[in-house]
């Protein structure tokens, strides 16, 4: 069965840190566009960041320079790195595949998502 | 940055036919996605490339893109039906989504 799962979700200061981790299982994940989508309370989704095959990466002006996206293909897993979070980074983050052939650029493929509260 | 438009709500009787609109700069010239999302769930995408059905997506979910206007159509609207949809487009580099349409099925 294709999924992802996410993990490493939590309640952090301002300022703060926090690593999540996505675990990809049922398909050749090193050859796929991987990406981080959240959604705030009360909003809409916003795309965070991808990562291709090559280890390529691409943000939005709102996370650039705070977040850092990585993967690891040995181990089926990428990763977002999160620091200087602020209140507004406050939502629910999902991993998302981005999909191949006729399905590229939508995302195919979704994990079920784990909330980041930023909260002092 | 791309911009696309949806209107915050759409509402639909039971049976009929509902359309969710994404307005953006010549999104006729780009593919657009649409997804729902129930409450707690994770996004699904119904739509992609425009007009094409992923597998185990109803025939009722339908899609167009012309001109400056996408459209999402959902014909014969179930309860079920009731979510949350935003479109998508991939733009320079970056993903972008819709500001999404939460859809009432009466």
């Amino acid at each position: 069965e294709v999924q992802l799962v996410e993990s490493g979700g939590g309640l952090v200061q301002p300022g703060g840190s926090l690593r999540l981790s996505c675990a990809a299982s049922g398909f050749a994940f090193r050859d796929y566009d991987m990406h981080w989508v959240r959604r705030p309370t009360g909003k809409g989704l916003e795309w965070v960041s991808s990562i291709g095959p090559a280890g390529d990466t691409y943000y939005p002006g709102s996370v650039k320079g705070r977040f850092t996206i990585s993967r690891e293909n040995a181990k089926n897993s990428f990763y977002l790195q999160m620091n200087s979070l602020r209140a507004g980074d406050t939502a629910v983050y999902y991993c998302a595949r981005e999909g191949k052939g006729d399905y590229n650029d939508a995302f195919d493929i979704w994990g079920q998502g784990t909330m980041v509260t930023i909260s002092s | 940055s791309y911009e696309m438009t949806q209107p915050l709500s759409v509402s639909v009787a039971l049976g009929q036919t509902a359309r969710i609109t994404c307005g953006g700069n010549n999104i006729g010239s780009k593919d657009v996605h649409w997804y729902q999302q129930k409450p707690g769930q994770a996004p699904v995408l119904v739509i992609y490339r425009n007009n094409n059905r992923p597998s185990g997506i109803p025939e009722r979910f339908s899609g167009s893109n012309s001109g400056n206007t996408a459209t999402l159509t959902i014909s014969r609207a179930q309860a079920g039906d009731e979510a949350d949809y935003y479109c998508q487009v991939w733009d320079s580099s970056t993903q972008v989504f819709g500001g999404g349409t939460k859809l009432t099925v009466l």
